[in-house]
């Protein structure tokens, strides 16, 4: 069965530090990976992706995500955090097999990011 | 978001009403979704449409109907509504192919049943 965990409810940085965001997946073929974010009020607004090729992905805001295949994580992680950045974030994945069509989302990871 | 839209955005009802929910988008996209979410439990998906003649369950359909009208409407309806379905209810929009897999989200609708 596809399943996403995210281990961490809550992750607190202080502005300027870096940050990772962590998450673990479980899925039958080859995973296609996703990290999300939601900011109040509003949806999911997708941040990058990992589907094949290079294991280091960069996506939006300064945004960039490892996938490491024999530990099955795709950590979200930034070199130097805003107090923008302070956010809801999930993690996806989808079975990257002809039969995988849904998406299974973790619970989320609730960032602040100190001033 | 607004390529994605989700009318209403918020709404209050009584347990055991007949409640619809829209979803709308001009990105051309076949696939659509609904997911609701709760605190502590993320997203979970209700139904999925790959065209207007292809409906699937999610992993929690039970309580809910959806009706896709065309390709760039899908309807949630909640037949008979209970307290346990008072959620943020959230539409997406994927395209099929390879070129790209990630979703596109509406800005939710946020609702109580009483």
């Amino acid at each position: 069965a596809q399943s996403v965990a995210q281990p961490e409810d809550q992750v607190n940085v202080a502005e300027g530090n870096p940050l990772t965001v962590k998450c673990t997946y479980s899925v039958s073929g080859n995973p296609y990976l996703f990290w999300y974010v939601q900011y109040p009020n509003r949806g999911l607004q997708f941040l990058l992706k990992y589907i094949t090729g290079d294991n280091l992905v960069k996506g939006s805001y300064g945004f960039e995500a490892e996938f490491n295949k024999s530990q099955t994580s795709f950590h979200l992680k930034k070199p130097s955090a805003l107090v923008s950045d302070s956010a809801l974030y999930f993690c996806a994945v989808r079975d990257g097999t002809n039969t995988g069509n849904q998406f299974y989302f973790g619970t989320g990871t609730s960032l602040t990011v100190i001033p | 978001d607004a390529d994605v839209t989700q009318t209403p955005r918020n709404r209050i009802t009584k347990t055991g009403k007949r409640i619809m929910l829209e979803c709308s988008q001009t990105k051309g996209h076949d696939r659509m979704y609904w997911y609701r979410q709760d605190p502590g439990l993320g997203l979970r998906l209700i139904y999925y449409s790959f065209d207007v003649k292809d409906i699937n369950k999610g992993e929690i359909s039970d309580g809910y109907s959806v009706s896709r009208q065309a390709q760039a409407k899908f309807s949630l309806s909640l037949e008979s509504a209970i307290p346990n379905q008072t959620a943020l209810y959230f539409c997406a929009t994927s395209a099929s192919g390879t070129a790209s897999y990630e979703q596109y989200f509406g800005p939710g609708t946020r609702l109580t049943v009483t």
